[in-house]
């Protein structure tokens, strides 16, 4: 168990529809990471925050919103969701979020689109 | 251009053989920092390695051993006796430079599948 906890595990939705996954870090940790993991595009960074504030960001689309909130957990919002978006999403935590710090991940949330 | 390829998409091996997961990186960076992760079928990514870049000494952790060779960009993954509960799919992470902030560039994975 990495200590990182993400839910849903499972999620069902429509195409346009809204939905919002979520993440708490291990204990102390403090920054917060999103990837994406899709059988075409492999794992793909999405977008981490250090202690609430936005820190790096990948291929995350405009659609794709995220936040960390004061008590560190993070959440992932995806609105207009299209076919394409089903894939598993992930988040992971680390300490600090320095290049060197390996990351702990979630048990990831699978989004189905129909 | 991929900063991290696994050439390997599927390797199918009998149990107890010996199986290497490749794995090349591209940066310019002289400090980076190169990564092995599982994903068993449980779907959870579990840290195995890290490896800075001025530490080309090789590891090895049980049945697992890594060889990182800056002269050829590469970062290998050497399981010896393989069992079953070693099948999983297998990636190779890259961390490039000096940053406050934390950007890994994934390979596509390995999935090692070892048969009893």
């Amino acid at each position: 168990d990495s200590g990182v906890t993400q839910t849903p595990k499972h999620l069902i939705t429509a195409t346009g529809q809204r939905v919002t996954l979520r993440c708490s870090p291990r204990s102390g940790d403090l920054s917060v990471y999103w990837y994406q993991q899709s059988l075409d595009q492999g794992l793909q960074f999405l977008i981490q925050y250090y202690n609430g504030e936005e820190r790096a960001k990948g291929n995350i689309l405009e659609r794709f919103s995220a936040q960390q909130f004061p008590d560190l957990h993070s959440e992932l919002n995806l609105s207009s969701l299209e076919l394409g978006d089903s894939a598993l999403y992930f988040c992971a935590s680390s300490v600090g979020g320095a290049t060197n710090e390996k990351l702990f991940f979630g048990s990831g949330t699978q989004l189905s689109v129909l | 251009a991929q900063k991290v390829t696994q050439a390997q998409t599927e390797i199918s091996v009998v149990e107890k053989e010996d199986v290497t997961l490749d794995c090349v990186y591209e940066t310019r960076d002289t400090t980076y920092y190169l990564f092995w992760y599982k994903q068993p079928p449980s779907g959870e990514l579990v840290f195995l390695i890290r490896r800075n870049s001025f530490d080309e000494q090789n590891e090895i952790s049980g049945r697992y051993s890594w060889n990182f060779q800056k002269s050829t960009s590469s970062f290998n993954f050497t399981i010896t006796a393989s069992q079953v509960v070693d099948s999983a799919v297998y990636f190779c992470a890259l961390s490039e430079g000096r940053r406050d902030f934390n950007k890994f560039y994934f390979g596509s994975g390995t999935k090692l599948n070892v048969k009893p």
